[in-house]
């Protein structure tokens, strides 16, 4: 079956990076976008971005667009979440979620992955 | 992009109806169908709903339906049970080519 499983949670200092993969299973990986996108504790949904697992081609949110890259490696079938210059305000459950065929939309979702930045 | 408008709450009894709405613009909900809708509970990750507006994905409950009129769409539950107490979330395409979800509605199920 259509699975993403994400890495583990991170701790990390302000002004640092984190980097969260997804790697996705069931399907052919190339086929499909993959959405990001995180929740801070408490908080609604937010979009980070996606990927064009295909060609490789980006699209981010205005608000992380400065920091945030997203890339992908095909022969591991795995997309990458790297942000950049991380703040307390970054600390929330990072999610990877595969686009719905025809309407583009997250469909199925990894299990999240903590990241916590603190000093 | 600010974030679609949702209700902050809604409530229901057991086997009531209650409807969720998602309030966006011109650039998003109301020139797009690819609206969506999400359940979530507590500590899980979402579960798509909906998807472009209307439709159920393999395994929802009939129970759950959306419509759109104009940039408002709406989510309706019909039937309420206990489980489907959750946080909902809807979607939608934007015109600068990227996605935004609403603020959430907590359901309560009285």
């Amino acid at each position: 079956q259509v699975q993403l499983v994400q890495s583990g949670a991170e701790v990390k200092k302000p002004g640092a990076s984190v980097k969260v993969s997804c790697k996705a299973s069931g399907y052919t990986f190339t086929d499909y976008a993959i959405h990001w996108v995180r929740q801070a504790p408490g908080q609604r949904l937010e979009w980070m971005g996606w990927i064009n697992a295909g060609n490789g081609v980006t699209k981010y949110s205005q608000k992380f667009q400065d920091r945030v890259t997203i890339t992908r490696d095909t022969s591991a079938s795995a997309a990458y979440m790297e942000l950049g210059i991380l703040r307390s305000e970054d600390t929330a459950v990072y999610y990877c979620a595969r686009e719905h065929s025809g309407y583009y939309q997250p469909e199925i979702w990894g299990q999240g992955t903590m990241v916590t930045v603190s000093s | 992009q600010s974030a679609l408008t949702q209700p902050a709450s809604v409530s229901g009894s057991p086997g009531q109806s209650i409807t969720i709405s998602c309030t966006g613009t011109s650039s998003d909900v109301g020139r797009y169908d690819y609206v969506s809708w999400y359940q979530q509970h507590p500590g899980k990750a979402p579960r798509l709903m909906i998807y472009g507006v209307t439709n159920r994905p393999s395994g929802v409950s009939n129970r759950f339906s959306g419509s759109k009129s104009g940039s408002t769409a709406s989510l309706t539950i019909s039937g309420l049970q206990a489980e489907d107490e959750a946080d909902y979330y809807c979607s939608s395409y934007t015109s600068s080519s990227t996605w935004v979800f609403g603020g959430g509605t907590k359901l309560t199920v009285l």
